[in-house]
């Protein structure tokens, strides 16, 4: 089946600009993760969404960053006046992730981001 | 200090040797632990999970001490392929049905001829 897919792949800005990065996870997956990934770096944590419950925000780096989800399907992470140090992959994964049990996170290709 | 730490390699491995690494975590209150794969400009995989009983999957073994707060990751027999960074992933429960997963920086692992 179509696992977790993001867009754009790749995306360039200028500083200053607004921009925003699109998941879809797998269908049936309730939670929904934002990371973030930058060169060399381990996966850095921004959002969790699961079902209906409020959103755990903890990761986002300022409050230029966003997100929201619709329901259980698509999300989209924005960041507003991007600087250079947004520049990274941004990762998004799902799982089933009910009942209090860990489920596998299935990851999509990510968009790497390069602002100049 | 980082909540999930690595040593960054990279691990230089002759094909067919075995090469074993650690990760500690420093929240005791961690409940479960994973291996996932990540190869070079690709996303992260799950590689295995890690029982307290410690658990093997082929040539990969992984343990955990909860007592000294760290996990490994044993390859034997390395092929070629094995060459990737692999991820250290610790779980922490923050509500009732959720998940929060905190990466380490990932050790490097390549396996030459």
């Amino acid at each position: 089946g179509a696992g977790v897919s993001q867009s754009p792949s790749n995306k360039v800005t200028e500083k200053g600009k607004d921009v925003e990065l699109r998941c879809d996870p797998i269908s049936g997956h309730t939670a929904l993760y934002w990371y973030r990934q930058r060169l060399g770096q381990g996966l850095e944590f921004l959002i969790y969404f699961q079902g209906n419950s409020a959103p755990d925000k903890s990761g986002l780096p300022s409050d230029r960053f966003s997100a929201e989800r619709t329901g259980e399907s698509v999300s989209t992470l924005t960041i507003q006046r991007t600087q250079q140090e947004d520049s990274a992959v941004y990762l998004c994964a799902s799982s089933v992730d009910s009942g209090g049990r860990f489920y596998e996170q299935y990851f999509g290709p990510g968009t790497r981001l390069t602002v100049t | 200090r980082k909540e999930v730490e690595q040593d960054p390699g990279p691990f230089n491995v002759p094909e067919g040797a075995t090469v074993a690494f650690n990760c500690t975590y420093s929240n005791s209150a961690s409940q479960s632990f994973f291996w996932y794969r990540q190869d070079c400009r690709k996303e992260p995989k799950l590689l295995m999970s890690v029982y307290s009983s410690g658990n093997e999957d082929g040539r990969f073994t992984a343990q955990l001490n909860r007592a000294s707060q760290y996990i490994s990751l044993l390859i034997r027999d390395s092929k070629l392929s094995d060459s990737a960074t692999y991820l250290c992933v610790v779980n922490v429960m923050i509500k009732a049905a959720g998940n929060k997963l905190t990466f380490g920086g990932g050790t490097r692992v390549l396996v030459k001829p």
